[in-house]
């Protein structure tokens, strides 16, 4: 079974649309994030959730908004998509906090923007 | 300076050879310090974590810590062609309480 699982992998979409990228884990996690994945590998946090309240709010660009209906869940929304959005994102989850704790990664969503 | 800072490489081993990664950091309150392998087109798995000065061993991984000199290491012994991947060293700023990763070190072991 899968423990983080992301949908859909790939997404290939036209400046200025909306689109949304959803994440489950089955793992019992109460922690789920969204990472950023550039061309040049860099991984950068985007948000994160406890228990479906919003802990971590990087600064992205307010485009973003993320939402947790359950402590399962974690979904992205990208509103008026740019080219520079295009990049890998990651969905992952933990027992606990980021300080002691293995994350979880899903297998990725590569966002290309045309 | 960046927080997390790793050489992009590519490290080039041969085969059977020790690959040593290296990884500074600037938040002298870090506690916790992980090491990331990521695949081509993979998501990033964890390989072991360091709490404590020293040396952490796990199979043919070595993680070491120097707090004093914020630096940590991973040292994959008899390297092997399926260990070529990125390594991620990502470290817990506790002044932020993320993980901040750095961006990666290309291995390569050669046959």
């Amino acid at each position: 079974d899968t423990a983080v699982s992301q949908t859909p992998k790939y997404l290939v979409t036209q400046m200025g649309n909306d689109k949304s990228i959803k994440c489950e884990q089955n793992l019992g996690h109460d922690t789920m994030y969204w990472y950023k994945q550039d061309s040049k590998k860099f991984l950068k946090i985007m948000f994160s959730y406890n228990n479906k309240e919003l802990i971590i709010n990087e600064t992205v660009p307010n485009r973003f908004s993320p939402k947790s209906p359950d402590k399962a869940h974690l979904n992205l929304h990208i509103n008026s998509l740019e080219l520079g959005d295009s990049a890998v994102y990651f969905c992952a989850s933990s027992n606990g906090g980021v300080s002691y704790n293995e994350q979880f990664f899903g297998p990725g969503t590569r966002l290309t923007v045309l | 300076q960046k927080e997390v800072e790793q050489n992009s490489g590519p490290l080039s081993v041969p085969e059977g050879a020790i690959a040593s990664l290296n990884c500074t950091y600037s938040d002298r309150g870090s506690q916790s310090f992980f090491w990331y392998r990521q695949y081509s087109g993979k998501s990033p798995e964890l390989i072991m974590f360091i709490y404590s000065n020293g040396d952490k061993e796990d199979g043919r991984f070595t993680a070491q810590l120097n707090k004093a000199s914020q630096y940590v290491s991973l040292l994959i012994r008899d390297s092997q062609p399926s260990d070529s991947a990125t390594y991620l060293c990502a470290v817990h700023l506790r002044a932020t309480n993320k993980l901040i990763f750095g961006t990666g070190t290309l291995l390569a072991v050669q046959p």
